[in-house]
């Protein structure tokens, strides 16, 4: 999983602030996917993007939150006037374009916010 | 809604003993994956498995898909304090998008020396 680089690895934020997570795919890699994982509830999807397009965004509240992954550059998850539970680690995944069933995805090591 | 259960969720062994894992659903996947989670760190990707009933052996870790393609179970053998993390099955599901992994809660593995 050291191929796919998110940044920060940690994020402190005030409540209201905005906080921006980073994440590069591993080369050659054409999808990304967010997750958001808290200690008592597992992985749980956010969203799943290709370059310039949102292809399924069903996972992510429908407020406050929302993500992108532009032509040129990393894939960024905005979380604008971030409350105490938002505060979690962020997953970014990576896989490559295949239309087989197999979604093998590469992980990064997580940002991890915290909302103070 | 699709749930992967896995038990144990803790366990505790001494080095060198056997143990397995599960990870159950009613609902059937189209494929199903296996992590391990080290504290800290992402999800690194160990095996995915496709086939009802195949079996896929990664060194010391053995892999089973079942019949249905509803289950699966992970054995270690002779587990090594190496093993020592959270272990995660992800499923794909067969309707809508492929893509979108669903998780279990995991087992969270100690191996003492």
């Amino acid at each position: 999983n050291a191929g796919v680089m998110q940044n920060p690895r940690h994020l402190v934020r005030r409540r209201g602030q905005e906080a921006r997570l980073r994440c590069s795919p591993m080369k050659g890699h054409s999808h990304v996917y967010w997750y958001r994982q808290l200690p008592e509830e597992g992985l749980k999807f956010m969203v799943y993007l290709q370059k310039e397009n949102i292809i399924d965004e069903s996972g992510m509240p429908k407020e406050r939150f929302s993500a992108e992954f532009p032509k040129e550059g990393p894939s960024i998850l905005r979380i604008q006037q971030v409350v105490r539970g938002d505060s979690a680690a962020y997953f970014c995944a990576s896989s490559p374009l295949s239309e087989g069933v197999n979604t093998e995805a590469f992980f990064g090591q997580g940002t991890r916010l915290t909302v103070v | 809604t699709q749930l992967l259960e896995q038990s144990p969720q803790f366990l505790s062994i001494q080095e060198g003993e056997n143990l397995t894992v599960y990870c159950n659903s009613s609902s059937v996947f189209s494929s199903l994956q296996w992590y391990r989670q080290e504290p800290g760190e992402g999800p690194v990707l160990l095996v995915t498995v496709v086939t009802g009933g195949e079996v896929k052996k990664l060194k010391r870790l053995t892999f089973q898909f079942g019949d249905a393609r509803k289950d699966s179970s992970l054995h270690i053998t002779a587990a090594q304090p190496g093993d020592t993390g959270l272990y995660l099955c992800a499923g794909s599901p067969l309707a809508g998008n492929n893509r979108k992994l669903i998780w279990g809660l995991g087992t969270s593995l100690a191996v003492n020396p």
